[in-house]
């Protein structure tokens, strides 16, 4: 079973609309979660990271952690067709803490005039 | 900017053959990671590296080895190519567990 799960597996958004999608986790071994962003024919991108329960914002973007149910959400704010990318939630633990991070697998985000 | 570079960016190779994958950082970084990008999969972890000399087990090593010779350089080797091997590779670089991970833009082979 995929450890880090996403939904939707993609959507479509509107140029200056608001996109959001969502990354749960069985493990409660997760206590880091980060969101990375890959555009076609690059390697992936990270984009913000929250460790805390809340909100946590940087520029159009924000994130939103719920430790408690394992919960983490992006929501882009007046997306742009820049923002048209795979985004992957990924995890990280304390009994895993040398593999690193643990990825889902992605949320398409479709930016179109 | 912190740096991953691998080589080659793209490679076909013939089942049965030996294939070796090169990644080198500049970022000073002690974790090193090959993961593997399939559609339907994400990212899996191969293979990865917290200090020279010694490599370890990701999720997926079967059909994979590694070797970390240096802090800066951690390669890739499949002794025996499989068509099940054709994917991107992505090798990344960290300075601990828990922080940012930089990849590089990716190996994509095709095995035939």
């Amino acid at each position: 079973q995929q450890k880090v799960q996403q939904s939707p597996e993609s959507l479509s958004v509107p140029e200056g609309g608001m996109a959001s999608f969502n990354c749960t986790s069985s493990d409660r071994n997760f206590q880091y979660f980060w969101w990375y962003r890959q555009h076609s024919g690059e390697g992936p991108k990270a984009l913000m990271s929250i460790f805390s329960d809340g909100d946590k914002k940087e520029g159009r973007f924000t994130a939103h952690l719920n430790k408690a149910s394992l919960h983490v959400s992006l929501h882009i704010r007046d997306s742009q067709p820049s923002d048209s990318a795979l985004y992957f939630c990924a995890a990280s633990g304390i009994n895993n803490y040398a593999q690193g991070l643990t990825f889902g697998l992605g949320t398409r985000v479709s930016v179109f005039p | 900017e912190a740096a991953v570079t691998q080589s080659p960016r793209s490679k076909v190779a013939v089942t049965g053959g030996k294939v070796t994958l090169s990644c080198h950082q500049t970022n000073n970084h002690d974790y090193m990671y090959w993961y593997r990008q399939d559609t339907g999969h994400g990212l899996r972890l191969i293979h990865y590296s917290y200090v020279a000399d010694s490599t370890e087990k990701g999720d997926i090593p079967d059909g994979y080895k590694a070797s970390r010779p240096s802090q800066e350089n951690f390669s890739l080797i499949l002794e025996l190519a499989s068509l099940s091997q054709t994917a991107v590779y992505f090798c990344a670089s960290g300075q601990n567990a828990n922080t940012e991970v930089f990849f590089g833009k990716g190996t994509r082979l095709t095995v035939v």
